[in-house]
């Protein structure tokens, strides 16, 4: 089946760097990726949509410039947290689709710890 | 805007039990339904799904029929395992297709079921 992975899988860092965190579709192409950020006991919520070679969509209450996204290719999107919170301590998931008709893909999320 | 409402959790049940995970949405137009389950240490995985009214989403023993009268999509298993024992989220998307979209989540229910 389609396996999408995450690096790394769990990250602490201190308050002010900047983390990046990768997701990876291993045996397929996707045009599409999402970023998910999800809150302990809470739903996951949709941060971002990206397509390859294009800037990402963003929805709406989440910053751009905090959340810096990159698909460079078919096969990776890179989820950059900058100048990091406490705040922004959460779990974050990817998911990949290799076209409109077929189902998400998740990567099995990375735990995002700010000091 | 989209919402999906899940009992909350955990559930907990005896083997060969019934199960039911309820689950209600609000959205706009005509939302494709979906229930995902995430095993521990693994992403989120599609267990079934629905795009129209009336239409019933299958997969290893699970069921749910997409319920447009009482925007509602119900998770049943007539006997559950050991085995089932992970977090269910029940999801939609309202942007036509079969899931390469963003999705909205509930909130996840974790399903305990002891031997």
């Amino acid at each position: 089946g389609a396996v999408v992975s995450q690096h790394p899988s769990w990250v602490i860092c201190k308050s002010g760097t900047s983390v990046k965190i990768e997701c990876r579709s291993l045996d397929f192409q996707a045009t599409t990726m999402f970023w998910y950020r999800q809150f302990p006991k809470q739903s996951l919520m949709l941060m971002a949509t990206s397509n390859e070679g294009s800037k990402a969509t963003y929805e709406q209450g989440v910053e751009k410039d905090k959340f810096l996204i990159n698909h460079a290719s078919l096969t990776l999107s890179t989820l950059t947290v900058t100048s990091a919170h406490p705040e922004d301590s959460s779990f974050y998931i990817c998911s990949a689709t290799p076209g409109q008709l077929n189902e998400q893909f998740f990567g099995p999320g990375t735990r995002l710890t700010v000091l | 805007g989209d919402s999906v409402t899940q009992m909350e959790g955990p559930v907990t049940l005896s083997e060969e039990a019934f199960l039911t995970i309820n689950c209600t949405y609000t959205a706009t137009g005509y939302p494709s339904l979906f229930w995902y389950v995430q095993y521990p240490g693994e992403g989120l995985q599609l267990l079934l799904k629905a795009t129209k009214a009336d239409d019933k989403g299958s997969n290893k023993g699970f069921e749910a029929t997409y319920r447009k009268e009482t925007t509602s999509f119900h998770l049943e298993k007539g006997s559950v395992q050991v085995s089932d024992s992970a977090v269910y989220f029940c999801a939609l998307s309202d942007r036509g297709g079969g899931g390469a979209d963003g999705l909205t989540f509930g909130k996840g229910t974790h399903l305990i079921i002891q031997p």
